[in-house]
């Protein structure tokens, strides 16, 4: 069965930071783009950031370059997401999501259970 | 960024209607769209691929389509299971948008 299971979250103040991992099993890892995508309470989806199967290629949102940081371990068939320089608006579920490639288009499937990451003093 | 602009934003309708929710994309995406389906507490699921590729185990109630940059998720005998809330979302390029979200209540 492939899964994605997120971890890392929790309570953290502004300006502090956090690492999310995300563990996936049930499929060959490292021939897969990795996304992370994130939710604020009762909000929609927003893309946060990807990485490229051999964890060179990197993009990121604007509301987040230069604080976070995304990378991945295709031994341990995980990625991250490093998050520096925290703010209130980045309290979200982040969800990690596969680029699973369907005939050419990219598409996020699965999707983990998401990690509440909080910021607050 | 291209903006994805989804409606409605809520609606309710009964079991055995047909349903449908709209998406525009505020430039050319050729037809990299796609619709998830996310119920409280879960992550999304992926409906359709590429505007109208229904993924496989989704009913084929669910249907997708295009006219230039106006997509389409059609349900077309609404099920209590498919209460959710529904995102389309650009796959044509970085970064990645979605829409707004509907949420679907079933009466």
């Amino acid at each position: 069965e492939v899964q994605l299971v997120e971890s890392g979250g929790g309570l953290v103040q502004p300006g502090g930071s956090l690492r999310l991992s995300c563990a996936a099993s049930g499929f060959t890892f490292s021939n897969y783009w990795m996304h992370w995508v994130r939710q604020a309470p009762g909000k929609g989806l927003v893309w946060v950031s990807r990485i490229k199967s051999d964890g060179i290629t990197t993009t990121y949102a604007d509301s987040v370059k230069g604080r976070f940081t995304i990378s991945r371990d295709n031994a341990k068939n995980t990625v991250y997401l490093q998050m520096n320089s925290l703010r209130a608006e980045d309290t979200a579920l982040y969800y990690c999501a596969r680029d699973g490639d369907y005939a050419g288009y990219s598409r996020f499937d699965p999707w983990g259970q998401g990690t509440l990451v909080t910021v607050s003093s | 960024d291209i903006q994805m602009t989804q409606s409605p934003s809520s609606l309710s309708a009964s079991v055995g209607d047909r349903v449908t929710i709209t998406c525009r994309a505020s430039q050319s995406i050729r037809n990299h769209l796609n619709w998830y389906q996310q119920k409280p507490g879960k992550g999304p699921l992926i409906l359709i691929v590429g505007a109208s590729a229904l993924q496989s185990g989704v009913p084929s109630r669910f249907s997708g389509s295009e006219s230039g940059t106006d997509f389409t998720l059609t349900i077309s005998s609404l099920q209590h299971e498919d209460s959710a809330t529904y995102y389309c979302q650009q796959s044509y390029g970085t970064p990645y948008t979605f829409g707004q979200g509907t949420k679907l209540e079933i009466k």
